[in-house]
């Protein structure tokens, strides 16, 4: 599975949207890229995935880079709920394969 | 039904107890996985099963000993661990086939402690 780099911590005022960035740069062409999150002492959380396409869900939006090197997940109007670590993970998209997590980026929600 | 539970929540256990940790899903997955997570570290595989059959063990001591007795129900036994596996232990499922989005349900972890 390829290698994700995120930024270790990140602050957002809530009700702006907050953009988190990941690079992939390793990808390979059968790989998706997946997000997840963790708020503090619970199982990790699907948010969203996508293959090169850009993709919306009730929760989130994934933009993909056109060389699909790298991706932005976007919180619309975050909320202090969305105070969490959020793993960037790149991996093939079907059988059961494991998830490889990375660090993270730690993402804080100001009042 | 998208939840997975996890049974105990918590656990305290000595070095020389053997106790179960219990896992349960029924939306139907067909694959199953425990994590590791150590404190202020990501989760780490430790094993996958795929329609009940051991898939992937990814190198974990044999006092880690895991059980799928049927398509909902995953296991883990654990004998003589040590303080170091002390660590919230995470069950998942997901579809095993191709095909759909393939996300991982996890559940709520059991936080072991060992004395």
């Amino acid at each position: 599975d390829a290698k994700t780099t995120q930024p270790p911590s990140m602050d957002c005022a809530e009700g702006r949207a907050a953009n988190l960035p990941c690079n992939h740069s390793t990808i390979s062409g059968n790989e998706y890229v997946y997000w997840y999150r963790q708020i503090h002492s619970q199982g990790p959380q699907y948010i969203i995935h996508g293959l090169k396409n850009n993709e919306t869900n009730e929760m989130a939006s994934l933009i993909i880079t056109e060389d699909r090197k790298s991706s932005t997940l976007i919180l619309p109007h975050a909320t202090l709920r969305d105070t969490a670590v959020y793993y960037c993970i790149v991996r093939v998209g079907w059988g059961a394969q494991k998830l490889v997590f990375g660090q993270g980026t730690r993402l804080t929600i100001n009042p | 039904d998208t939840e997975v539970t996890q049974t105990p929540k918590h656990l305290v256990m000595g070095m020389t107890n053997k106790k179960s940790l219990k896992c349960e899903q029924h939306m139907g997955h067909r694959a199953m996985y425990w994590y590791k997570q150590k404190a202020k570290k990501p989760p780490e595989l430790m094993f996958v099963y795929s329609y009940e059959k051991l898939s992937i063990n990814e190198s974990v001591p044999s006092r880690f000993s895991p059980e799928c007795p049927n398509s909902s129900l995953l296991n883990l036994h654990l004998h003589a661990l040590q303080p170091e596996d002390s660590a919230l232990y995470l069950c998942a499922s997901s579809q095993s086939s191709g095909g759909g989005t393939n996300e991982q349900f996890f559940g709520p972890g059991t936080r072991l402690t060992v004395l």
